[in-house]
């Protein structure tokens, strides 16, 4: 009963390099999204894929990019990492109006 | 105005006691309403769902709705330690939308 998995759990980079966050979900949820959560500013939305195939903005979408690859997984790729970017990253499946099932987590940080 | 307030804490109480979290929004297209629980470096879980205005009740946990306040509340009776965690109220627009709208989230602490 995995739910979401992401990989890695910790990851330290260095100013400039490039790196992917892997999201794997086995709930046949047809959305999944990626968040980050900093201390004081709360869970805030990155990118979101409704549906296999299509991608939106959310909140706080610099910086980042994402690939629905199929159904079951979404990536987040951080092209040219900032120490802004430094946070943890949490990826989130869901069905249409239900609740999310979050993962676990990345811990990333960028010095 | 943000659209989600929720009291950041700490709060602190003793075992046994009845907890109240809150949190108010201003955006009336809100139609559902969650409560996260999320303990220390761990993914956030959902605890209670709620698609109306009134009480919905689990164990020792009741999730209020007054839409027409804008306002929700999380009650957890004969708290315990292991509910020491962050708590995180969400907020949905309804059919056909597939953002949440999170608070910050509250920190509670039973003491035992």
């Amino acid at each position: 009963n995995a739910g979401v998995t992401q990989t890695p759990k910790f990851q330290v980079l260095k100013t400039g390099q490039s790196m992917t966050l892997q999201c794997a979900q086995d709930m046949n949820h047809n959305s999944m999204y990626w968040y980050r959560q900093d201390p004081g500013m709360g869970l805030r939305l990155i990118y979101y894929s409704a549906s296999e195939g299509t991608t939106d903005k959310g909140e706080v979408p610099n910086g980042y990019n994402v690939s629905r690859l199929n159904k079951r997984e979404f990536s987040l790729r951080l092209e040219s990492a900032a120490p802004s970017q430094t946070s943890v990253y949490f990826c989130a499946s869901s069905e249409l109006g239900s609740g999310y099932t979050f993962g676990s987590g990345t811990r990333l940080t960028v010095v | 105005q943000k659209e989600v307030e929720q009291d950041p804490g700490p709060l602190s109480v003793p075992e046994g006691a009845i907890v109240s979290l809150n949190c108010t929004y201003s955006n009336s297209a809100f139609q559902y309403f969650m409560w996260y629980r999320q303990y220390s470096r761990k993914g956030p879980e959902l605890l209670m769902y709620t698609y109306s205005s009134g009480n919905k009740e689990d164990g020792r946990f009741t999730a209020q709705v007054d839409k027409s306040s804008k306002y929700i509340s999380l009650f957890i009776r004969d708290s315990q330690p292991s509910d020491s965690a962050t708590y995180l109220c969400a907020m949905g627009r309804g059919a056909g939308s597939y953002q949440l709208t999170f608070g910050k989230g509250t920190k509670l602490s039973v003491i035992p």
